[in-house]
């Protein structure tokens, strides 16, 4: 079945460090999403990127689809204390209607 | 705003016993999941419903029932508690097929 990849599995910065984690698909997705859950807490939905080599910023966050629908991207610049938590990307489950969540990439940011 | 609620956010229960998760959403949303979440392993789906009265199963269903009754609420059954089926518990809906999902806080489960 379909697998959703991502790297690497935790990452531990510098406040001000940039950081970036990789979400790769083993088929080609119609859509990717990524969500952002703090320690204790829920996902929460983040973004959906849909058009092949889109772009989308939220503040210091650059989210990237590839060219081909199979990976995508998520950086953060300088980051802060506040983006500590875990990074999920998601895409569309083949065949059905549920996505498949990577498993994720936990930012530990030291002040 | 979209809200989920599930019904406990923590609950102790005994092997053998069995279960209720109830999960309510309020925006009318057609889709609504149950997935487990434990260190390291992501978040891993359970069951799914797409419509009252209709489910699908996910990626680990073995020892878990759903029922949906309306279209609000989404209930998630163990049969018969194993210690192994200690966990967190997530429910999401979503307005429709794979769309965003929006996320209740979370049941803590521990089964003795």
């Amino acid at each position: 079945g379909q697998q959703v990849m991502q790297i690497p599995q935790y990452q531990h910065v510098q406040e001000g460090e940039d950081f970036t984690t990789y979400c790769n698909s083993s088929t080609t997705l119609s859509n990717i999403q990524w969500y952002k859950q703090r320690p204790g807490g829920h996902p929460v939905f983040l973004i959906q990127l849909v058009k092949s080599g889109e772009v989308k910023k939220q503040k210091r966050l650059t989210f990237q689809f590839g060219e081909a629908k199979k990976n995508s991207s998520l950086h953060i610049t300088a980051t802060q204390t506040t983006d500590v938590g875990t990074y999920f990307c998601a895409g569309p489950g083949t065949g059905r209607r549920a996505l498949t969540f990577g498993s994720g990439t936990r930012l530990q940011v030291q002040p | 705003d979209v809200k989920v609620t599930q019904s406990s956010r923590y609950l102790v229960k005994r092997t053998g016993e069995k279960v209720f998760l109830e999960c309510v959403q309020d925006m009318d949303h057609e889709n609504m999941f149950w997935y487990r979440q434990d260190p390291g392993l992501g978040l891993r789906l359970i069951y799914f419903s797409y419509d009252v009265k209709m489910k699908e199963k996910g990626d680990i269903p073995e020892g878990y029932s759903v029922s949906r009754e309306k279209k609000e609420r989404f209930s998630l059954i163990l049969e018969s508690a194993s210690t192994n089926q200690t966990s967190m518990y997530l429910c999401a809906s979503s307005l429709f097929g794979a769309q965003p999902q929006h996320f209740g806080d979370g049941t803590r489960l521990s089964i003795l």
